[in-house]
């Protein structure tokens, strides 16, 4: 079965410090990929996406993205993170004839100290 | 931009109880989710809706049901609630167009909880 793996439960950096939030997939073919960002109480928001072409992309906030298929992965990057950045990070895959569904990691708590 | 309301922010509802959570998008989209979150397990997909009454279970629609009478507005029931569906609600649309696949565009949530 297709699964969505995000190994870091829960993450600290300092602010100011670069940032790294791992997603790997299990499916045969390449997904739509998506990273969604949810601040505290609030629904998720699209952080940025990948369907094809570059394999590293730009999103809002100062994200990006590198899509690695060699390692099925699809993993969430920061240069230098700030105190707002503080929030649940969910890495997703969509698969062609899924009816539009999308496959959601358990997601990783982003903790941002002074 | 798109935007999807949900009809409550917070709920408040007893055991055996029969619970309505509205969703609203107001982008046209075909395809229309819930989600249930819960610590630890992530966004788990209720039920979904790709057209006007028709409808789809996820992965964990057991003791729930839904409605989607208008294109824009997708209802979630609880026909008996149980101290178990107490959660985050979180309802999402999508266009589902070769431009945008997949995307999908979340309300603000509900917080049931059912005592």
């Amino acid at each position: 079965a297709q699964s969505v793996t995000q190994p870091d439960i829960h993450i600290t950096v300092s602010e100011g410090a670069s940032l790294e939030l791992r997603c790997n997939y299990s499916y045969g073919a390449t997904p739509y990929l998506f990273w969604y960002v949810q601040s505290p109480g609030q629904g998720l928001q699209l952080l940025l996406k990948y369907f094809s072409g570059d394999t590293l992309v730009q999103g809002i906030k100062g994200f990006e993205a590198e899509f690695k298929r060699s390692q099925s992965s699809f993993n969430l990057r920061k240069p230098s993170v700030h105190w707002s950045d503080a929030a649940e990070y969910f890495c997703a895959v969509g698969l062609t004839g899924t009816a539009s569904k999308l496959t959601f990691g358990t997601g990783t708590r982003l903790q941002v100290t002074l | 931009d798109v935007k999807v309301t949900q009809s409550s922010r917070y709920l408040v509802k007893r055991t055996g109880e029969k619970v309505f959570l509205e969703c609203v998008q107001d982008m046209d989209h075909e395809n229309m989710f819930w989600y249930r979150q819960d610590p630890g397990l992530g966004l788990r997909l209720i039920y979904f809706s790709y057209d006007v009454k028709m409808k789809e279970k996820g992965d964990i629609p057991e003791g729930y049901s839904v409605s989607r009478e208008k294109k824009e507005r997708f209802s979630l029931i609880l026909e008996s609630a149980s101290t178990n569906q107490t959660s985050m609600y979180l309802c999402a649309s999508s266009a589902g167009t070769s431009r945008s696949p997949y995307e999908q565009y979340f309300g603000p949530g509900t917080r049931l909880t059912v005592t």
